[in-house]
């Protein structure tokens, strides 16, 4: 199985703030890459897909990059209703594996 | 609008099955695939299997080897997850997710609410 490694595990931020979270892939993924939101209670939210795709209806402070092995995600300014935690997931190969996930908590 | 509208809590015994309903409404149900995603408490979320809704043929994680089943029925709309010989650690919320796509898993796009299944003797 691929395995999808994430960092940090948690950060504290301030709203305005930019954040950053890595993803890396301990092979290749091509650009197989989604990015998930999850509130407490709730489903996952596709944020990104193809690595880099917005989904529609997501604002575009959120921004993917990255191909291969190391991908990360952007929050361009940190809004109240961010605060969760983000998943990546491999969609490349079978099974379809998710990172552990980055807490983003208000400072 | 696309909803995935999933059944309701379970619990079973060990070594039971469960077996838990996604009805789809807002979209096409033969154009797009289904993923179903489980989430222990605390824990990542965990990919299960996909199908591919038009003929049924499926993708599924080794890890449940012949437990798991992953079924449709294109004229309810409706994707089937069962899972068999539970033990405690399947306690979790199942989850549906529709793709973007059909051919090939790609990106998950709407998800169902989930459905808790607890097993506990």
């Amino acid at each position: 199985d691929i395995q999808m490694t994430q960092s940090p595990s948690s950060l504290s931020a301030s709203v305005g703030d930019r954040v950053t979270i890595t993803c890396r892939a301990n092979e290749t993924v091509s650009s197989y890459l989604n990015w998930f939101q999850q509130r407490p209670g709730e489903a996952p939210k596709l944020l990104i897909y193809g690595a880099a795709h917005l989904q529609s209806e997501v604002p575009p402070r959120f921004r993917g990059s990255g191909a291969g092995t190391v991908f990360t995600l952007t929050i361009s300014s940190l809004q109240p209703e961010d605060f969760a935690v983000f998943y990546c997931q491999q969609i490349y190969d079978p099974p379809f594996t998710f990172g552990g996930g980055t807490k983003v908590e208000l400072k | 609008q696309v909803q995935l509208v999933q059944s309701g809590a379970e619990v079973r015994k060990p070594g039971a099955s469960v077996k838990v309903s996604c009805k789809t409404s807002g979209y096409s149900f033969s154009e797009h695939g289904i993923h179903w995603v489980r989430q222990a408490p605390g824990q990542r979320p965990e990919w299960m299997g996909w199908i591919k809704t038009d003929d049924g043929k499926t993708k599924q994680s080794e890890r449940f080897q012949d437990r798991l089943t992953i079924t449709r029925d294109t004229s309810a709309r409706t994707a089937y997850m069962e899972l068999s010989s539970l033990r405690s650690d399947d306690t979790a919320v199942y989850y549906c997710a529709r793709d973007g796509l059909l051919l090939h898993p790609y990106y998950p796009d709407y998800w169902g609410r989930g459905t808790l299944v607890t097993v506990s003797s």
